[in-house]
């Protein structure tokens, strides 16, 4: 099956400090990735579409400026939290799109849990 | 009115009986139908995918689609209460690498 990394699995940090997520397909190569972001008991929400070589395209209210994403190869996406406060804790999931045999199918990573002190 | 909708729930089943979740999507250009099992405190896992109308069977899981009625369901036979979790129906254009997510309805099997 396709696997998607992510790391790290947790993090805490203060208030004012910035912070990476790596997203990494392993077994294929995907030109587009997501970053959702995941409130305790509520549904997902897209923060932004990544695709490689490419600015990211950010979902409205979500701060371009706050949440820099990057992608730079076909198996690597990276999102960084600026000068994060208690308000972005959050889960933080990526996935990536396989181009399967009838269709695009979309994998995501574990997650990475965050929390701003 | 949402693109993929879903009933929140929670729905709730004893063990060993039939789980029916539903979903409806409202674009007629949808080709592609997808449902991620989430368990609490971890991320989404595809667990079923269903391009024609009819029925696909996966062990205890079946897909079934009415593109007419732009309709799709997943039955789970047996459930077990290992089958507790949010799950989440997801449509795409095929072609599109975005698929777009229902909100999930929340299952709980009793034992």
């Amino acid at each position: 099956g396709a696997v998607v990394s992510q790391h790290p699995s947790r993090v805490i940090c203060k208030s004012g400090t910035s912070v990476k997520i790596e997203c990494r397909s392993l077994d294929f190569q995907a030109t587009t990735m997501f970053w959702y972001r995941q409130f305790p008991k509520q549904s997902l929400m897209l923060m932004a579409t990544s695709n490689e070589g490419s600015k990211a395209t950010y979902e409205q209210g979500v701060e371009k400026d706050k949440f820099l994403i990057n992608h730079a190869s076909l198996t690597l996406s990276t999102l960084t939290v600026t000068s994060a406060h208690p308000e972005d804790s959050s889960f933080y999931i990526c996935s990536a799109s396989l181009l399967a045999e009838r269709s695009y199918e979309q994998y995501f990573g574990p997650g990475t849990r965050l929390t701003v002190t | 009115q949402k693109e993929v909708e879903q009933n929140s729930g929670p729905l709730s089943v004893p063990e060993g009986a039939i789980a029916s979740l539903n979903c409806t999507y409202s674009d007629r250009g949808s080709q592609s139908f997808f449902w991620y099992r989430q368990y609490s405190g971890k991320s989404p896992e595809l667990i079923m995918f269903i391009y024609s109308n009819g029925d696909k069977e996966d062990g205890r899981f079946t897909a079934q689609l009415n593109k007419a009625s732009q309709y799709v369901s997943l039955l789970i036979r047996d459930s077990q209460p290992s089958d507790s979790a949010t799950y989440l129906c997801a449509v795409n254009r095929r072609w599109a690498g975005k698929s777009t997510f229902g909100d999930g309805t929340t299952l709980t099997v009793k034992p």
